[in-house]
């Protein structure tokens, strides 16, 4: 059974920092990754997906890293800003069943 | 407008009630999704439809049902709400093809008393 799992849980940080989030899972047959944002009290919205096959996807101050055999994926967010504050979710697709698997989520807060 | 529209966005409701919560999508996406979000436990799927004649349970299926009315109204049902229902509920879609990205609704928060 595939788990996610999001270190750390929290994380507070000064305004124009450089940060980095990560995503561990256990079974390497994912379809691809992706990385949400969800603001309090609503839904998700999708910044980066990785297919299986990339190492990497860029937008913005954002960049998300895929290490499929490690089982590991990072979201890099360049000089963070206050309005980056938000619960930052991933989540994998198995092959084969093209459903999607999440974490906990990284609660941000970026202080001006 | 938005492209996924999950409807009612709050409910209190009673132990026992009988709820439906409604999504309907305008992205023409032939997959959706309910999943509900509490918290420390993250996002878990209760049911899936990858068409209209296809509906599938999720990891968390027990005590609730779906109905796939159209390509793009997705419903879903507690048919006798108990308190540990209560909870964030989403509506999601994606298309068939490769990429297998999500769009989600707004979300529908859930209270049962």
């Amino acid at each position: 059974k595939q788990e996610v799992t999001q270190i750390p849980a929290a994380l507070s940080v000064p305004e124009g920092e450089n940060l980095v989030l990560n995503c561990s899972f256990t079974d390497s047959a994912i379809y691809n990754l992706q990385w949400f944002r969800q603001d309090p009290g609503k839904g998700l919205t999708s910044l980066l997906l990785i297919q299986s096959s990339q190492r990497e996807q860029t937008s913005g101050r954002l960049n998300a890293s895929l290490d499929k055999s490690s089982g590991r994926s990072t979201l890099y967010i360049a000089a963070s800003q206050p309005g980056d504050s938000a619960t930052y979710l991933c989540a994998v697709t198995n092959t084969g069943f093209q459903k999607l698997v999440f974490g906990t989520g990284t609660r941000l807060l970026v202080s001006p | 407008d938005a492209d996924v529209t999950q409807t009612p966005r709050n409910r209190i409701t009673k132990t026992g009630k009988r709820i439906m919560l409604e999504c309907s999508q305008t992205k023409g996406h032939d997959r959706m999704y309910w999943y509900r979000q509490d918290p420390g436990l993250g996002l878990r799927l209760i049911y899936y439809s990858f068409d209209v004649k296809d509906i599938n349970k999720g990891e968390i299926s027990d005590g609730y049902s779906v109905s796939r009315q159209a390509q793009a109204k997705f419903s879903l049902s507690l048919e006798s709400a108990i308190p540990n229902q209560t909870a964030l509920y989403f509506c999601a879609t994606s298309v068939a093809a490769n990429t297998g990205e999500l769009f989600f609704g707004e979300g529908s928060r859930l209270t049962v008393l």
